[in-house]
């Protein structure tokens, strides 16, 4: 299957400061990438729609100039948590499909962020 | 996208087939039944998916009832590295397929 890549894996940041998370396609190339962001014990839970070149799409409820998405290119979306507090501690992780064959999505490892 | 139902837990032997079900009473005539599951601390693993025959690939088998209202996921030898949360989705097959709606879920633990 197709590999989504993120990093990094795990990170302890300072309460006030933006973390930067990358979610990279390494075999294919995807236009549309999905960012979710999962609590201890719950489900995942969709963040927002990455389109590439174009502004992203949230969900309801998440704040969007408190995560900031881009995707710059067919390979790569990234998510940043600016001025990051406790409660946005969370597993978040990424996935996307390669255009034209594949229906299923491909996740990336996920991103463990504790804030502190 | 149709909702699903699913116990909240389950548990297997090692080396016995492990049979998860899933209820989607309301699944419209073009969704897809998938199955993805998520080993603590990773990121969801897609098994397998149909629509309305059964199918099967080299992870698993996904039975799916005639009236196409249930499926059940089997994985004939469970291992240990099997346990998992298993997602039952429902939805339409297209190219917009990474956005997902996740229920619950199974627990699955296969204990030795």
């Amino acid at each position: 299957g197709a590999v989504v890549s993120q990093h990094p894996s795990r990170v302890i940041c300072k309460s006030g400061t933006s973390v930067k998370i990358e979610c990279r396609s390494l075999d294919f190339q995807a236009t549309t990438m999905f960012w979710y962001r999962q609590f201890p014990k719950q489900s995942l839970m969709l963040m927002a729609t990455s389109n590439e070149g174009s502004k992203a799409t949230y969900e309801q409820g998440v704040e969007k100039d408190k995560f900031l998405i881009n995707h710059a290119s067919l390979t790569l979306s990234t998510l940043t948590v600016t001025s990051a507090h406790p409660e946005d501690s969370s597993f978040y992780i990424c996935s996307g499909s390669p255009t034209g064959g594949h229906t299923e999505a491909f996740f990336g490892q996920g991103t463990r962020l504790t804030v502190v | 996208d149709a909702k699903t139902t699913q116990p909240p837990s389950m548990d297997c032997a090692e080396g016995r087939a492990a049979n998860l079900p899933c209820n989607h009473s309301t699944i419209s005539g073009n969704e897809y039944v998938y199955w993805y599951r998520q080993i603590h601390s990773q990121g969801p693993q897609y098994i397998i998916h149909g629509l309305k025959n059964n199918e099967t690939n080299e992870m698993a088998s996904l039975i799916i009832t005639e009236d196409r209202k249930s499926s059940t996921l089997i994985l004939p030898h469970a291992t240990l590295r099997d346990t998992a949360v298993y997602y039952c989705i429902v939805r339409v097959a297209s190219s917009n397929t990474g956005k997902l709606i996740f229920g619950q879920g199974t627990t699955l633990q296969v204990k030795p």
